[in-house]
């Protein structure tokens, strides 16, 4: 059974770069692809970008210009860098691995994010 | 971007009775060469991540109970849960995955 695990600072300054890391355990991140989405307080879901294992990375343009997502096949890692954050980046990340399709399988379990001075 | 809209925001039905949540997209989300809708559902509970219950409109997915169906016509898609359970209670979202930026509704709120 996969697992996910998402890890980072919860609390980033205004201006500066987000960086969180999901860990997967149970099984190897060469396979599938790897997603990120965020969901503010009490708000919607919202996709954030997919990342295949050969290195290619689709992001959400309204994000794109900001975000980047990378794979360490070495650590089973997934990474999220999003940069010149502000307030409206605060939100739970989710990872989660993506099967056919836009099947998320697997998520982890969400870390809260919050952008502040 | 592709626009995804649910009705109702909210919903209370009684235990035992239908739920319907309805999704509808603001352009094709149907890939010609397969002829495959790209559209998924998720159930999500307080404090969880969600959890698919239906892709390509109608695929149940393995584990989800068969109360839960899925089905459309044309841009218009519908979640149908035939007898409702204490369990269901949560939001729903659809999800297209046809295009970038893949895009939720903005979620439906079911209630007993």
């Amino acid at each position: 059974q996969v697992q996910l695990q998402e890890s980072g600072p919860g609390l980033v300054k205004p201006s500066e770069t987000l960086s969180l890391t999901c860990t997967v355990s149970g099984g190897s991140i060469n396979s599938f692809s790897w997603s990120w989405v965020r969901q503010p307080a009490e708000k919607g879901l919202q996709w954030i970008g997919r990342m295949y294992t050969s290195g290619t990375a689709n992001y959400n343009p309204s994000l794109k210009s900001r975000t980047t997502m990378s794979l360490d096949t070495s650590k089973n890692q997934l990474s999220l860098n999003l940069t010149s954050v502000t307030a409206a980046d605060t939100a739970v990340y989710y990872c989660g691995r993506l099967r056919e399709g836009g099947v998320f399988d697997s998520w982890g379990q969400g870390t809260l994010v919050t952008v502040s001075s | 971007d592709i626009v995804m809209t649910q009705s109702p925001d909210s919903l209370a039905v009684s235990l035992g009775e239908r739920a319907t949540i309805n999704c509808k997209s603001s352009q094709s989300v149907l890939y010609s060469s397969n002829n495959k809708k790209y559209l998924a559902w998720y159930q999500q509970k307080p404090g969880q991540p969600p959890k698919v219950l239906i892709y390509w409109a109608s695929t149940r997915e393995s584990g989800v109970p068969d109360r839960f169906s899925g089905s459309e016509s044309g841009t218009d898609f519908t979640l149908t849960i035939s007898s409702l359970q204490t369990e269901d209670v949560a939001v729903y979202y659809c999800l297209q995955y046809y295009s970038n930026p893949w895009t939720f509704g903005q979620g439906t709120k079911v209630e007993i």
